[in-house]
């Protein structure tokens, strides 16, 4: 199916460990980006990639990496988990100006 | 640096009445301005956007939004608030000649009492 999937769509993980959460879109958008929604402050942009091993850090990349070797993969690791990267993690895609199309997000528990 | 404003946390509206979600923004140059309206366990679904042109847009559901230069706003609005309508709305800008990033607002969420 066409469209923009996250995965896990829910993660409980402990402080320390490495977590990588997965994001793919079959349109083959140029652009991919990974956002972070918290209570009080919106969205937050984490990383984004203008193309295949293309990126750039947006407001909050620290404690992020992002890799992007295919056009349709956008995966995020959390290096060493801490509970401040409790969060809602979105992905979202676009290929024009106008507007981004977001997957339905990964809810990630750090304990 | 390019910011979007959204003064209002909450806002209450009687169902059937008009709604407006407010939205100020900062951009050098000229604006691409979105909304965004993010559903309970869900993702933010696109619901309208101004490029260019009649100031005035509608969009999905029913809603529209003005663009307003002089004041900077993009106001989204709706003539007769459904209870479905409850949720969270994200105002967005990009400015027209810097590159794809969006930045959003920190969301406003609309209740609509039956």
């Amino acid at each position: 199916d066409a469209g923009i999937t996250q995965s896990p769509r829910y993660k409980i993980t402990e402080t320390g460990r490495q977590v990588t959460l997965m994001c793919h879109q079959t349109w083959s958008h140029s652009y991919m980006f990974w956002y972070r929604q918290d209570l009080g402050h919106g969205l937050r942009l984490i990383y984004y990639s203008a193309a295949a091993d293309i990126t750039d850090k947006g407001e909050v990349p620290d404690g992020y990496v992002v890799s992007r070797s295919k056009t349709e993969n956008f995966p995020l690791t959390l290096e060493s988990a801490t509970r401040s990267q409790t969060s809602v993690y979105f992905c979202a895609s676009s290929e024009s100006l106008y507007g981004y199309t977001f997957g339905s997000g990964t809810r990630l528990t750090v304990v | 640096a390019q910011s979007v404003a959204q003064p209002e946390d909450q806002v209450n509206v009687a169902e059937g009445n008009p709604l407006t979600v407010k939205c100020t923004y900062s951009v050098s140059g000229n604006p691409y301005l979105f909304w965004y309206v993010q559903y309970p366990n869900r993702g933010l679904q696109f619901l309208l956007k101004y490029i260019t042109g009649d100031n005035l847009v509608k969009g999905s559901y029913g809603f529209e939004a003005e663009f307003n230069k002089s004041q900077t706003s993009f106001h989204l609005k709706k003539p007769s608030a459904l209870v479905s309508d409850s949720a969270l709305y994200f105002c967005a800008v990009r400015a027209l000649n810097r590159d794809d990033k969006i930045i959003f607002g920190k969301g406003t969420r609309l209740h609509i009492l039956p």
